[in-house]
């Protein structure tokens, strides 16, 4: 069974600096991707950025990035610049690919980020 | 504009009652998803269908029932069965090729009275 791991329940930066939140994945299965959601006090889910397995270059979305180890398993989340609008709770979450068809995604249990002004 | 929408945003359910949760998506995606959230938890997966007229029990599917019977509708009743049905639930839609995720509504918050 496919399961995602985030080990930092709460997180805290300040406004401007750098965060990195962490995820690690375990899986037998070698067509997959990983991504990052984010869900802000509105309860909406936001996809903020994805990493396909197969490619060795991680993943940039603005001021979003990716550190992608595959060896160890490991997908972390880096956030640039934080802003205000950056505090929510944020998902990792794993999808494979298999028999012709995309499965169903399995999440994180989450990492709630504070931005202190 | 495409989307994924749920409603009610938010109801109340009676102990021993049933009450079902709309799904409605035009995105012309094959697949949807329930999923439910409890405070400060990640997302369970109740069911999921990936064509019509053919649906999966997720890790929680106890007490809950859904129905494809159109693309675009997936609705999830909560019966009576479901012991601790209090929680925020998410449904959403996907395409079934790589590299996709999926696209959500913004959820119904459901609370025993």
């Amino acid at each position: 069974a496919q399961t995602v791991t985030q080990s930092q329940p709460e997180m805290s930066v300040q406004e401007a600096e750098t965060v990195t939140l962490s995820c690690t994945y375990d899986t037998s299965e070698s067509d997959y991707y990983l991504f990052w959601y984010k869900q802000p006090p509105s309860r909406q889910m936001i996809l903020v950025i994805r990493q396909e397995a197969y490619k060795q270059q991680n993943a940039t979305e603005n001021r979003f990035s990716v550190n992608f180890q595959k060896a160890a398993k490991s997908f972390s989340l880096k956030i640039s610049d934080s802003q205000l609008g950056d505090a929510a709770m944020y998902f990792c979450a794993y999808r494979f690919f298999s028999s012709g068809s995309a499965r169903q995604l399995t999440f994180g249990s989450g990492t709630q980020l504070t931005v202190l002004p | 504009d495409g989307g994924i929408t749920q409603s009610p945003k938010y109801l109340f359910r009676k102990e021993g009652q049933n009450v079902t949760l709309s799904c409605e998506q035009n995105l012309n995606h094959d697949a949807m998803y329930w999923y439910r959230q409890d405070p400060g938890q990640g997302l369970r997966l109740i069911y999921y269908s990936q064509i019509v007229n053919d649906f999966q029990k997720g890790d929680i599917a106890e007490g809950y029932s859904v129905s494809r019977e159109k693309k675009e509708s997936f609705p999830l009743t909560v019966t009576s069965a479901q012991k601790n049905p209090t929680a925020f639930y998410l449904c959403a839609s996907s395409m079934t090729g790589r590299g996709y995720g999926y696209t959500f509504g913004s959820g119904t918050r459901l609370t025993v009275v």
